[in-house]
């Protein structure tokens, strides 16, 4: 079965500042998709960026970057000039294998100091 | 579009009552799932459909019973409620599997006491 492992429960940044969440997945498929969702105080689950595996180049979506490293099944997201909306659970997903069910990470509690 | 909605919001049950949390899409989407979420465990995958009239477990099936008549309502039945199903509930959808988005519903929190 496929496991993503997200080592860090809380991370803190300065606003305007940048920070990195980590991610590491298991998997032995070679076509598969990485995920990055956001969820805020809200609750609402938010798609914040995805990578397909059979790309080399990095996704970027405005201030949201990751960091594939395919061979080491390193996923980390960048986030470039934190704002106080950023501050949110990020959760890490894999969707790959029979019917490319998605599989969560546990989730990395981002705070954003003012 | 109203998305993906569940109701209710907020439910408390007794143990062994059962209950439907209900899931309705407008997206036409062919894919939709139930996931519970906990304190630090991240969201888990109860069932999923690929389909109208296709059903399939996902990592946390027990306790938990699902239909799929039509392509856009996924209700998610609890047989015989337990203090351990406590948990909050999401709903979500896609167009398919695989590189898609998954839409999410604003959740259910569950308690039973």
């Amino acid at each position: 079965a496929q496991t993503v492992t997200q080592s860090q429960p809380e991370m803190s940044v300065q606003e305007a500042e940048t920070v990195t969440l980590s991610c590491t997945y298991d998997t032995s498929e070679s076509d598969y998709y990485l995920f990055w969702y956001k969820q805020p105080p809200s609750r609402q689950m938010i798609l914040v960026i995805r990578q397909e595996a059979y790309k080399q180049q990095n996704a970027t979506e405005n201030r949201f970057s990751v960091n594939f490293q395919k061979a080491a099944k390193s996923f980390s997201l960048k986030i470039s000039d934190s704002q106080l909306g950023d501050a949110a659970m990020y959760f890490c997903a894999y969707s790959g294998g029979s019917n490319y069910k998605l599989t969560f990470g546990k989730g990395t509690l981002l705070t954003v100091n003012p | 579009n109203a998305g993906v909605t569940q109701t209710p919001k907020f439910q408390v049950l007794k143990t062994g009552q059962s209950m439907t949390l209900q899931c309705a899409q407008d997206m036409n989407h062919e894919y939709m799932s139930w996931y519970r979420q906990d304190p630090g465990m991240g969201l888990r995958l109860i069932h999923y459909s690929v389909g109208a009239g296709i059903t399939d477990q996902g990592e946390v099936p027990n306790g938990y019973n699902v239909s799929r008549s039509t392509t856009e309502d996924f209700p998610l039945r609890l047989l015989s409620a337990a203090p351990s199903q406590t948990s909050v509930y999401f709903c979500a959808s896609s167009y398919g599997t695989g590189p898609y988005e998954q839409y999410f519903g604003p959740g259910t929190r569950l308690t039973v006491t």
